[in-house]
Parts: C-alpha cells; sequence; structure tokens
C-alpha cells in the first residue's frame, strides 16, 4: 500500500482537461513543498514534469499544472494529447525518516 | 548526450548478491546527489537509496538498511548499488537518476533488471 493516494485511472478526451490528486499526510504533502509529478510511459522510465508543487523543468508542455492544497498535491492536464496516455506518480518528500514517499500511480487513458 | 546507464541486474537466489552499476556519459557524477529507485513488476515507483556528491551523506530506504550499499567510483564515473541478502520482495527494475532536489529526478537511466527466485 502507498504511502499517498492517488487514483487507480482517469481518463479524458482530447482537448479536455483532467486532474490527478495525490492525497498525503501533515507529515508529508501537508509539511513540504517538495511535492514532484513524473510521468511514465510502458516500458520507459519515469520523466519529471512537476517539481516543488507547481515548477515545470523545461521542455515540458505548459499544458502541464501543479498545484497543493492541505494534504493533497493535485497534476492538471489540458488541452489532453494522445501521448500524454501514460502511468503518473506523484511523489513528497516525508521528512528525515522516511526521505521519499511516492503514490501508487493513475493510468491517464485518452478516449 | 548526457545519459545515465544501468547495468549488472539478472537472476539470483533469495539469499544470494548484486552488484548494479550506473555510468554516466556527458556529466560528472560525483558533481551530482544521484539516487536510486526499484519498481516491480507491474507496481509503483519506490526509493531506495540518496547518495551526496561527496559521498558523505547516504539514506536508504528502511527495508533495505544493512543490506544494500550505495557508492560512486570517481575514476569510472559510476554509481553502484551492493544488494545482499536479496529477497524475493526486492525484485524490480533498478532505475539509477540524478537528483537536482530531494524529489526532483531530471536524468533517469533505462533501467536494469534484478530477479530474485530459486
Amino acid at each position: 500500500q502507498s504511502a499517498l493516494t492517488q487514483p487507480r485511472s482517469v481518463s479524458g478526451s482530447p482537448g479536455q482537461s483532467v486532474t490527478i490528486s495525490c492525497t498525503g499526510t501533515s507529515s508529508d504533502v501537508g509539511a513540504y513543498n517538495f511535492v514532484s509529478w513524473y510521468q511514465q510511459h510502458p516500458g520507459k522510465a519515469p520523466r519529471l514534469m512537476i517539481y516543488d508543487v507547481n515548477k515545470r523543468p523545461s521542455g515540458v508542455p505548459d499544458r502541464f499544472s501543479g498545484s497543493k492544497s492541505g494534504n493533497t498535491a493535485s497534476l492538471t492536464i489540458s488541452g489532453l494529447q494522445a501521448e500524454d496516455e501514460a502511468d503518473y506518480y506523484c511523489c513528497s518528500y516525508a521528512g528525515d525518516y522516511t526521505y521519499v514517499v511516492f503514490g501508487g500511480g493513475t493510468k491517464l487513458t485518452v478516449l | 548526450e548526457v545519459q545515465l546507464v544501468e547495468s549488472g541486474g539478472g537472476l539470483v537466489q533469495p539469499g544470494g548478491s548484486l552488484r548494479l552499476s550506473c555510468t554516466a556519459s556527458g556529466l560528472t557524477l560525483t558533481n551530482h546527489w544521484m539516487t536510486w529507485v526499484r519498481q516491480a513488476p507491474g507496481k509503483g515507483l519506490e526509493w531506495v537509496a540518496y547518495i551526496s556528491p561527496d559521498g558523505n551523506t547516504i539514506h536508504y530506504l528502511e527495508s533495505v538498511k544493512g543490506r544494500f550499499t550505495i557508492s560512486t567510483n570517481n575514476a569510472e564515473n559510476s554509481l553502484s548499488l551492493q544488494m545482499d541478502s536479496l529477497r524475493a520482495e526486492d525484485a524490480a527494475v533498478y532505475y539509477c537518476a540524478r537528483l537536482r532536489s530531494i524529489t526532483t529526478w531530471d536524468l533517469w537511466g533505462q533501467g536494469t533488471l534484478v530477479t530474485v527466485s530459486s
């Protein structure tokens, strides 16, 4: 069982927006602004999409955005495209003992 | 091109050992914090260990403490993960990655598969 809770799956049609939630606790997501999101296509390595809650690395389309409220972080993908279909994982710093926790992953299907 | 390439995965019996390597090109590993992350078949990601650029600060996932050892080799520009007393639950694809901050891993290798089975 993962420390952070994500929906198992979400879906949307091309052009639509979807939001993936990531719920933790006051010891991880709620305590630190070290929340990242990773995209993973089948058989591939993860790719960093969002870091520090809402920052985008260079090369990541601005259709991807992140936010946080309390113990829940969110990844929003607007203007869905076929290539966005992938698994998405959130992770958070959880203090100087546990260090890093992940969500169980969300499968995004573009209909 | 900046890239990380893992090697050393394979089939090992429970209780056995394996040493994974992560070789860098286009960057000097000892200038960066590095990490190992694993993914069991069909499962999610799990952080395993960190090492600081000077090798003096190391952190491990609780379940691998005392069994796994992360290290860097300046001469070979490589990162290693020595895995001893392997268990079935350690079976996974192991990725090395570069840290920009504690949860910001911006460069990944392609992964190497570790299978633990008798």
